[in-house]
């Protein structure tokens, strides 16, 4: 079952401008990651935040989490056309479970 | 190496036959996950191996898979009798383990065709 889910299922904007995705999840958490998928093959580690961090910065990348509303946003700041891909939220639930479970995913578009 | 192997990269195979996909982790990664995506999907988890412990199977969706890790380290995803539904990408990952999982590095996945 999917534990995070994005929000929207694909956004489409200009080189230059930025980008902002979100994820909700249903339960309480250890860490979120954002992870990249280009291509539909494998996904490269973007940032994680853990669940006592409210925000983090990571060159262009901006990720906030708000546990009290289950919620995560990804901010990408003057986008590239290099930046399309699907950008998917990845949550491990507090707890024994180790697993990572992902999103549904988010479809960006940066046109030149 | 320098990252998560997987092979094949793409695997066509007739309804029914047996296929097995493999996967070598970075040197070191105690932690090892099996993911399956479905064309324009997420990513469904499938079993998970740390260390020397009981691999967590609870995500495999039938008995026709299962999976091993033999010596820590390289893993073997079987399917049984495949079905045409089995049709996706499977990806491996791999990480450092620990408490929580943190940063996964994943393989480029095989895509598997059932006919």
């Amino acid at each position: 079952s999917q534990q995070g889910e994005e929000d929207p299922q694909a956004l489409s904007i200009q080189e230059g401008e930025n980008a902002t995705m979100n994820c909700s999840y249903k339960t309480s958490i250890n860490n979120l990651q954002w992870y990249r998928q280009n291509s539909g093959r494998g996904l490269v580690h973007l940032i994680l935040i853990r669940s006592n961090e409210r925000e983090k910065h990571s060159g262009r990348l901006r990720v906030t989490l708000d546990t009290s509303k289950k919620s995560s946003s990804l901010l990408i700041t003057a986008s590239r056309a290099a930046d399309t891909a699907s950008y998917f939220c990845a949550t491990v639930p507090s707890g024994s479970a180790r697993q990572l479970t992902f999103g549904s995913g988010t479809q960006l578009t940066v046109l030149p | 190496g320098a990252g998560v192997s997987q092979s094949p990269s793409n695997k066509v195979t007739e309804k029914g036959k047996d296929v097995e996909l493999r996967c070598d982790p970075i040197s070191g990664h105690t932690a090892l996950y099996w993911y399956r995506q479905s064309l324009g999907q997420g990513l469904e988890f499938l079993i998970y191996f740390q260390g020397n412990s009981a691999p967590d199977k609870s995500g495999l969706p039938s008995d026709r898979f299962s999976a091993e890790r033999t010596g820590g380290s390289v893993s073997t995803l079987t399917i049984q009798r495949t079905q045409q539904e089995d049709s996706a990408v499977y990806l491996c990952a791999s990480s450092f383990g620990g408490q929580s999982p943190e940063k996964l590095f994943f393989g480029s996945g095989t895509q598997l065709s059932v006919l």
